[in-house]
């Protein structure tokens, strides 16, 4: 079956420091891609997409790089401030289909 | 204004009750979603309505049955609860099922089954 994958579960930023957080998926036929963030006791929020076309994409103070070849995913974020402070999902989606896989989450600490 | 509202924010019952989580939306999306997300945060599909119409059915106990009056709306339905029934149920919309649109997620509803 599908898997998405997280290399790592915590990640402690200073403020100010930029985050890096990763995310492996098995799916090659994946052709979509989302980054999401969850705050305590909210539902998961939009940051940024990628098509499988792009290796990377920017947003505000976000960046997303894709590397189909090894099936990875990354998500940057310059000058990390406490807001920033959640989980981070990647949602691969199947092509043709419905579903987005999420992984299981990167839980960002951001120091002051 | 609320784009995706789910209803109770909290639920707390006894095992073996049947109870009920609403969802509207209103931002005029064709696709609605039920989410399951577990106490280690692992976030997994249930079922999924378009236009009314059922597309997705993941490997959920049909104790679960979901409904949709009509597009704005994704009602979850739970018979005979157990305890690990006990997770946060998250409700989404999208604007189409195969369109690359992001999903908008309500805020949850906790369920506890004592």
């Amino acid at each position: 079956g599908e898997s998405v994958g997280l290399h790592l579960p915590t990640l402690s930023v200073q403020e100010g420091d930029n985050s890096i957080i990763n995310c492996a998926y098995s799916n090659s036929a994946s052709d979509y891609f989302i980054w999401y963030k969850q705050e305590s006791g909210k539902g998961p929020q939009f940051i940024i997409d990628i098509r499988s076309n792009m290796d990377k994409r920017q947003g505000q103070r976000v960046t997303v790089l894709l590397n189909k070849t090894v099936k990875h995913l990354s998500l940057q974020i310059a000058a990390t401030q406490p807001g920033d402070s959640a989980v981070y999902f990647c949602a691969p989606r199947g092509s043709g289909t419905y579903k987005y896989i999420f992984g299981t989450g990167t839980r960002l600490k951001v120091l002051a | 204004d609320t784009a995706v509202s789910q209803t109770p924010k909290y639920l707390v019952t006894q095992m073996g009750n049947d109870k009920s989580i609403k969802c509207e939306q209103n931002l005029g999306h064709d696709t609605m979603y039920w989410y399951k997300q577990d106490s280690k945060k692992f976030l997994k599909i249930m079922f999924s309505y378009n236009n009314k119409e059922l597309i997705i059915n993941e490997t959920v106990p049909n104790r679960f049955s979901p409904k949709s009056p009509d597009k704005a709306h994704l009602n979850l339905h739970i018979n005979s609860l157990e305890l690990g029934d006990s997770a946060v149920y998250f409700c989404a919309s999208s604007q189409g099922p195969l369109t690359q649109e992001t999903q908008y997620f309500g805020p949850g509803t906790r369920l506890l089954v004592l």
